[in-house]
């Protein structure tokens, strides 16, 4: 079945950056956009921005310009997602998503989901 | 920015009843590119409702969705006590990708 595996939850200090991976099974890689979403404690859902594992190409979320990067390795099937300056308010869990239907950058719902990444920002 | 405002914030119903929720978007979203999800606690999202009113693959009849423009509805015709959970309204028509705050239907 289709699945969507992510690393394990990560502390970090401010100032330092966190990279989380999403391992894809069940589905041909390189067909899909993944996004990532991200959830404060006790919060709505935000989402960061996607990537496309077929071409590279990304869209990120204005927020978070400058200070994301997401990439894919294809060889892997499997999916990051780099935050740099790491401050607390950035305490959440972290979500990949991929899209629903294959061969699209935008306009579609997101299914399924990873399980989520903790990520807690502490000094 | 489309900002989706989700109401009421929380809903207590027994189960059996009926559960109506509502996404109100502050501008139109186009070819009514609106989903819902669940989120039990603890767990990710999963999705229920597609282009507002489409089930998901392996959702049950009864949830279901409508609206269009800017007013949507969730429905849940009896709810069962799995069905108590979290739901999200995302909007995916335009970047940016936005969800509203969330409404969450507990037991009475």
């Amino acid at each position: 079945q289709v699945q969507l595996v992510q690393s394990g939850a990560e502390v970090k200090k401010p100032g330092a950056s966190v990279k989380v991976s999403c391992k894809a099974s069940g589905y041909t890689f390189t067909t899909y956009v993944i996004n990532w979403v991200r959830q404060a404690p006790g919060q709505g859902l935000e989402w960061m921005g996607w990537i496309s594992a077929y071409d590279g190409n990304t869209n990120y979320a204005q927020n978070f310009q400058g200070r994301v990067t997401m990439t894919t390795d294809t060889s892997t099937r499997t999916a990051y997602m780099e935050l740099r300056s790491l401050r607390s308010d950035d305490t959440a869990v972290y979500y990949c998503a991929r899209h629903s239907s294959p061969h699209n950058y935008g306009s579609v719902s997101f299914d399924p989901w990873g399980q989520g990444t903790l990520v807690t920002v502490s000094s | 920015e489309i900002v989706l405002t989700q109401s009421p914030d929380t809903l207590s119903l027994s189960p059996g009843e009926r559960a109506t929720l509502s996404c109100r978007a502050s501008q139109s979203v186009s070819s009514d590119y609106l989903a819902w999800y669940q989120q039990k606690p603890g767990q990710a999202p999963r999705l229920l409702i597609y282009s507002a009113s489409s089930r998901a693959t392996g959702i049950p009849d009864r949830f279901s969705g409508s609206g269009s423009g800017t007013d949507f509805t969730f429905s849940i015709s009896r709810l069962e006590p799995e069905d108590f959970a979290v739901y999200h309204c995302q909007h995916y028509g335009s970047s940016p990708i936005t969800f509203g705050q969330g409404t969450r239907l507990e037991i009475k």
